[in-house]
């Protein structure tokens, strides 16, 4: 168990949908990332987050959000759901200035 | 971007060695990870290797040459459950994103 949370674990929905996605980071992890895994693309950096702001991002689409809050979870929202956003999405979180990554458990999400 | 490369697969006997090589092009360097991925589970950290030379970690090493762009992931004294896809990644630029390559998934037989 890396300490990282990640809700709901898997989620079912329709095109053209819109999904938020949780991650609560290890107790004093400052930083958050969020990376998207599919058979095709491996896994993928989309966006990552230190103590509320928005410090890198990646491969992220426009169609996709995310958000680092004060008690320092963080959501990703992925609207206008296609069935090519079916994947597992990652949140891993770290100490300002640590190397290591935690990985949480992942949402499966399924678009149908 | 970052071009890294990995073997797709390997397959070893129980017991025996195995060496997963990584190469990689990229600006800004910052580190290399290897990380363990079971199917359907989250990754978990193996190594990580700044500086050039052989860290090693019981069963596990792992060797960086910078000037080459090149790591390997050693595993030795192979078990069943080290059958998982092993993930280089590497990091640049003081922001800690990482990149991660394809994987390679270590098949180990009876």
């Amino acid at each position: 168990d890396s300490g990282v949370t990640q809700t709901p674990k898997h989620l079912i929905t329709a095109t053209g949908q819109r999904v938020t996605l949780r991650c609560s980071p290890r107790s004093g992890d400052l930083s958050v990332y969020w990376y998207q895994q599919s058979l095709d693309q491996g896994l993928q950096f989309l966006i990552q987050y230190y103590n509320g702001e928005e410090r890198a991002k990646g491969n992220i689409l426009e169609r996709f959000s995310a958000q680092q809050f004060p008690d320092l979870h963080s959501e990703l929202n992925l609207s206008s759901l296609e069935l090519g956003d079916s994947a597992l999405y990652f949140c891993a979180s770290s100490e300002r200035d640590a190397y290591e990554q935690y990985f949480g458990p992942g949402t499966r999400l399924t678009v149908t | 971007g970052q071009n890294i490369d990995q073997p797709t697969e390997m397959t070893a006997t129980e017991g025996a060695i195995v060496q997963i090589n990584c190469t990689y092009q990229t600006s800004g360097f910052n580190g290399l990870f290897w990380y363990q991925q079971h199917a359907g589970e989250a990754p978990t950290f193996l190594s990580y290797n700044v500086l050039d030379g052989l860290e090693e970690k019981g069963r596990f090493s792992s060797f960086l040459s910078r000037s080459k762009g090149y790591s390997y992931l050693l595993l030795k004294e192979l078990q069943m459950k080290d059958s998982a896809s092993y993930l280089c990644a590497v990091r640049t630029g003081a922001d800690y994103k990482l990149s991660f390559g394809a994987g390679t998934t270590v098949t180990v037989r009876a």
